[in-house]
């Protein structure tokens, strides 16, 4: 358990309006993703970070942000929240010294853009 | 794109049987991992395989990699009705940055009878 906390859990918002997700970890691990999750589509990378400052992006990146000001903290920003983005919204974090591979996940962030 | 196909989509069978889920994939892997989703909640790992590996084992739980035929799959044995889930395979790469990169199959859903 790498103590991720994702908010809000849930958000309805209307096509057009920012939305802002967070996520919070208090194991100090380096890496951090956001990935969204949808039927029939599996998890799909949006952006990662491997540093304070320091992101890339992911497969499906187009239509979101990121910022790391604080290791612990890893934002998504929808600009403009489209349709097309209601999706269910999972943080991962990664600790390379464990050496083991393994993603940790948060509990996900249901966001439906009317 | 998604690296990873499973099959089957869907499984349903009686506790105390074996359930097999198969994974292919299409490119080169450092390694191959498998994640359980309960309904609503986030994903959990399970186990990982490199891909100097062909089989592993953890409890219950037993997995192969052919990575001549770019394939792996999933065994657990002696089901219980607490293994209903979703499970997931995801193909690691490590990014220049030395981010686990997954990429994930769309999942097959276990339902276990009692």
């Amino acid at each position: 358990d790498a103590g991720i906390t994702q908010s809000p859990r849930h958000k309805v918002t209307e096509t057009g309006t920012p939305v802002t997700l967070r996520c919070h970890q208090t194991e100090n691990h380096r890496y951090m993703y956001w990935y969204r999750q949808d039927p029939g589509h599996g998890l799909r990378l949006i952006h990662y970070s491997y540093g304070v400052k320091d992101t890339d992006k992911g497969e499906v990146s187009d239509g979101y942000s990121v910022s790391r000001s604080k290791t612990e903290d890893f934002l998504l920003t929808l600009e403009s929240a489209t349709s097309s983005q209601t999706s269910v919204y999972f943080c991962a974090t990664y600790n390379r010294s464990r050496n083991t591979g393994e993603l940790f996940f948060g509990e996900g962030s249901r966001l439906t853009v009317l | 794109s998604q690296q990873g196909e499973e099959d089957p989509q869907a499984l349903s069978i009686q506790e105390g049987e074996n359930a097999t889920m198969n994974c292919s994939y299409k490119t080169s892997i450092n390694n191959l991992q498998w994640y359980r989703q309960n309904s609503g909640r986030g994903l959990v790992h399970l186990i990982l395989i490199r891909s100097n590996e062909r089989e592993k084992h953890s409890g219950r739980l037993r997995v192969t990699l052919d990575t001549s035929k770019k394939s792996s799959s999933l065994l657990i044995t002696a089901s219980r009705a607490a293994d209903t889930a979703s499970y997931f395979c995801a193909t690691g790469e490590l990014s220049i940055q030395g981010a686990q990169k997954l990429v994930f199959g769309q999942g097959t859903r276990l339902t276990i009878n009692p």
